[in-house]
């Protein structure tokens, strides 16, 4: 089963909001990694992270890999509508296998 | 750069028979990892190829097996299929040496009647 809490479950955004949804864990790991799926494809690399502490950016995304090792957080800023879809938290231990999130089910407000 | 491929997209199986499914890594990854979508989850890592050989594997039974090319190209068998057994079956790649992050294939959809 899945060992990663992912939250929140899903969200609604409205353009030009930012949003945020973070990961946590029972279990310590060495990378945190975020993976945007949307449908019928697989899930494709936003963000990999692979230092306690580090924080991240890429455009209007920014994570970080909390200091416990034990959590990580993703940041939208200034949503638009191509930010929907399914976000994924991954985390890694030495041997690369990653354990996975259930998800976070971004949609846009109506 | 050619990306993580996956064959087929999409396949009907029934209870009992025996599936493959394919994948070529995206150029320079040597490493190969297949994961299980099942709906509205996320990916569960079934087992990982370097160098030919199986070298990690997660919670999934000896009916799951797999193979890697000296191309580094890899194949996912399934025998004995089970209803539970549909799912997205997710192909990933990356390089063995340093940070290399998963690439993931689009995957192919299984479903079995």
């Amino acid at each position: 089963g899945q060992q990663l809490n992912q939250s929140p479950q899903s969200m609604f955004i409205q353009e030009g909001e930012d949003v945020s949804m973070n990961c946590t864990s029972s279990s310590i790991f060495n990378t945190w990694l975020w993976y945007k799926q949307d449908p019928g494809e697989g899930p494709v690399l936003l963000i990999a992270l692979y230092k306690a502490g580090e924080l991240t950016s890429n455009g209007r995304l920014t994570a970080q890999f909390g200091i416990t090792r034990k959590d990580s957080f993703l940041n939208i800023s200034a949503s638009i509508p191509s930010d929907v879809g399914i976000y994924f938290c991954a985390g890694g231990s030495n041997d690369y296998k990653l354990s996975f999130g259930a998800g976070t089910t971004v949609t846009v407000r109506a | 750069e050619t990306g993580v491929t996956q064959s087929p997209t999409h396949l009907i199986k029934t209870r009992g028979q025996q599936v493959t499914l394919r994948c070529s890594s995206q150029s320079g990854h040597n490493t190969v990892s297949w994961y299980q979508q099942a709906l509205g989850q996320g990916p569960q890592f079934i087992f990982q190829y370097y160098r030919e050989e199986e070298n990690g594997r997660g919670n999934f039974p000896p009916r799951f097996s797999g193979l890697q090319f000296p191309n580094y190209s890899s194949e996912l068998n399934v025998n004995a299929l089970e209803l539970d057994d549909s799912a997205l079956y997710l192909c990933a790649s990356r390089r063995t040496a340093g940070n290399s992050p998963l690439h993931f294939g689009n995957g192919t959809r299984l479903t079995v009647t």
